[in-house]
């Protein structure tokens, strides 16, 4: 049971490149969610799929877009990479989404891709 | 406007010694809060949560503390050990705005042998 799985563990790129970044969890959950995180700064949602089939947008969804493959699968795209897309990106699963079941609500986090762009 | 936040950004504790990590909301709206444990070069791991209809909660050496009238949650650690070296952060669900999840910054502590 690996949890929460991403890939790259690392990726530089340079202004408006595009990369995918991906996340596959093997728990079966419904939710999963995409997050970046800078320095002095607490996470930030960026786009979060409550059940497969569906997306939405967080706190920071500008210069994204996200797909559910699958309920296993949610990948991150940057279409045009910019210098202030220089984050560590973390992915994570839930049970369930928000408003649900509060034991089910916890978040189980992937190792992080951690980006830079030139 | 309404933020999680953390009152201190560093802890230095004796191995052996209990520690408190604190966290203040603003957000009287907020219904659930969590602690997460951040390890260098890894990604968040789930510690503790509590809802807003409750005071305290435990856990295996951890203690989770609300206090709704300040708007105030503190993260107890007890006997710390140095494992437990790492930063740590409080997140709160904000029920009337879609349940967004909001993530302080954190606070590193550092647990000296």
């Amino acid at each position: 049971n690996a949890g929460v799985t991403q890939t790259p563990k690392f990726q530089v790129l340079k202004t408006g490149q595009s990369m995918t970044l991906q996340c596959a969890q093997d728990m079966n959950h419904n939710s999963m969610y995409w997050y970046r995180q800078d320095p002095g700064m607490g996470l930030r949602l960026i786009y979060y799929s409550a059940s497969e089939g569906t997306t939405d947008k967080g706190e920071v969804p500008n210069g994204y877009n996200v797909s559910r493959l699958n309920k296993r699968e949610f990948s991150l795209r940057l279409e045009s990479a910019a210098p202030s897309q220089t984050s560590v990106y973390f992915c994570a699963s839930s049970s369930s989404g928000p408003g649900f079941f509060f034991d089910q609500e916890t978040q189980y986090f992937g190792p992080g891709t951690r980006l830079l762009v030139l | 406007g309404e933020s999680v936040g953390l009152h201190l950004p560093t802890l230095s504790v004796q191995e052996g010694d209990n520690s408190i990590i604190n966290c203040a909301y603003s957000n009287s709206a907020s219904d659930y809060f969590i602690w997460y444990k951040q390890e260098s070069g890894k990604g968040p791991q789930f510690i503790i949560d509590i809802r807003s209809n409750m005071d305290k909660r435990q856990g295996q050496r951890v203690t989770v503390l609300l206090n709704k009238t300040v708007k105030h949650l503190s993260l107890q650690i007890a006997a710390t050990q140095p494992g437990d070296s790492a930063v740590y952060f409080c997140a709160e669900r904000d029920y009337y705005n879609n349940n967004d999840m909001r993530f302080g910054a954190g606070t590193r502590l550092t647990v000296k042998p």
